[in-house]
């Protein structure tokens, strides 16, 4: 079955340590995405790849990075200059006029 | 700045019992309007996708209509399995070709 794959679905860190969330999708979708869900807030975007070597920030890049080197896999980075990491970190990814598709997400706790 | 709204954040029915959730958006460009589904702890789930005011998509108990203001999302005789948070989002000419803009959702539970 085609989908995405994020992992681990759960991640503990120290605070200031940095840390890598991975997705993998065998869609064949050109399009990544990173999103962050807070509670009562909507997704907001981090970072998205619309082809292989390039990615654009989204609107809360800061303290984050991430890299596109194959089609088919999107890490994001977590970095000790993210302020407020404890978050639920869903990735996606889309085909032209085609609605997002979702992973099931990997919920980081930062103390 | 486009701006998607959505309410009641909150709604708990009882079986059987119909309703709605709206989702309104202040946009520069509409260019799609989605309905997602999330289940706790998981990634959310496609539902429909709108166009354009006067657009109807059904599937099984729930229907999504739009208007050039708002999305309602009607639920009709829901089943406990209808609980979950729905999404809503839009696509607009201001944004990239594939980004969206998500509303907070709405957290429905169906009661037995």
């Amino acid at each position: 079955d085609g989908g995405i794959t994020q992992s681990p679905k759960y991640l503990f860190r120290k605070e200031g340590q940095n840390v890598t969330l991975s997705c993998e999708q065998n869609l064949n979708h050109d399009a990544m995405y990173w999103y962050r869900q807070d509670p009562g807030q909507g997704l907001r975007l981090i970072y998205y790849s619309q082809i292989v070597n390039d990615f654009q920030k989204g609107d809360i890049a800061e303290g984050y990075s991430v890299s596109r080197e194959k089609k088919e896999s999107f890490p994001l980075t977590v970095t000790s200059a993210q302020k407020n990491p404890t978050a639920f970190y869903l990735c996606a990814s889309n085909g032209q006029n085609s609605p997002l598709h979702f992973g099931n997400g990997t919920r980081l706790t930062v103390t | 700045e486009d701006q998607v709204t959505q309410s009641p954040e909150a709604l708990r029915l009882q079986e059987g019992e119909s309703s709605s959730l709206n989702c309104s958006y202040t946009v520069s460009g509409l260019r799609g309007l989605f309905w997602y589904r999330q289940d706790p702890g998981k990634g959310p789930e496609f539902l429909f996708t709108l166009y354009s005011a006067g657009e109807e998509k059904e599937k099984e108990r729930l229907k999504a209509t739009l208007t050039k203001k708002e999305s309602f999302l009607h639920i009709t005789a829901p089943k406990p399995e209808d609980s979950a948070t729905y999404l809503c989002a839009v696509r607009t000419i201001s944004g990239s070709a594939r980004q969206l803009t998500f509303g907070s959702g709405t957290q429905l539970t169906v009661l037995p």
